[in-house]
């Protein structure tokens, strides 16, 4: 198994530009979330999803949108990247929600200009 | 809401000696607690977890016990080795079958030879 899977490893983008963020799993989760870590700041909720075809929105969602049709694939979407969101994205998954051990991604690090 | 605390700065400590990090927290509920380590250039991994008060967590040589007394949760080893320098993350999980996770801030931990 794979894991986790994030692509890609570093990206630098533009003010206003989109971009989508990639995360894969292969262990048949169906819990799978979105963080992203800020110096200082431990790891922050974006959002997450219980299953195909569920999402919500966690702690800080302004800026990002999701969605959820297979499994395996839970995709980030910046619309219109902004330099506050400079920031290194984790995705994390797990078997269910009930199960509260996460397996976290090797991360997206984001620069926005 | 439910958060967490970690002790500030940075922990420097050499090889063998003992390692003692910090964690309380504040929850509604009956919240999970984990500790979660991120080697450098990596994802974060779960390091050990506890579910309910009293419980002791323990894994490649740590431990934690789950004091709801004191609402802490402190992650100590007896004898830190170089290869446990990385950064350590305390967490919660709100245990409302969700699977939220509330992080700290981290602490990094470096073992000099």
């Amino acid at each position: 198994n794979a894991g986790v899977t994030q692509t890609p490893k570093f990206q630098v983008l533009k003010t206003g530009q989109s971009m989508t963020l990639q995360c894969a799993q292969d262990m048949n989760h169906e819990y799978m979330s979105w963080y992203r870590q800020d110096p200082g700041m431990g790891l922050r909720l974006i959002h997450y999803s219980v299953g195909a075809g569920i999402t919500d929105q966690g702690e800080v969602p302004n800026g990002y949108n999701v969605s959820r049709s297979t499994t395996e694939d839970f995709p980030l979407r910046l619309l219109s990247a902004a330099p506050s969101q400079t920031s290194v994205y984790f995705c994390a998954s797990s078997s269910s929600a009930l199960e509260e051990t996460q397996y976290f991604g090797p991360g997206t690090r984001l620069l926005v200009l | 809401g439910n958060s967490v605390t970690q002790m500030e700065g940075p922990v420097t400590l050499s090889e063998e000696a003992f390692l003692t990090i910090n964690c309380t927290y504040t929850a509604t509920g009956y919240p999970s607690l984990f500790w979660y380590v991120q080697y450098p250039g990596e994802g974060l991994q779960l390091l050990l977890k506890a579910t309910k008060a009293d419980d002791k967590g323990s894994n490649k040589g740590f431990e934690a016990t789950y004091r709801k007394e004191t609402t802490s949760f402190h992650l100590e080893k007896g004898s830190v080795q170089v290869s446990d320098s990385a950064v350590y993350f305390c967490a919660l999980s709100d245990g409302y079958g969700n699977n939220r996770l509330a992080f700290g801030k981290g602490n990094q931990v470096v073992v000099i030879p």
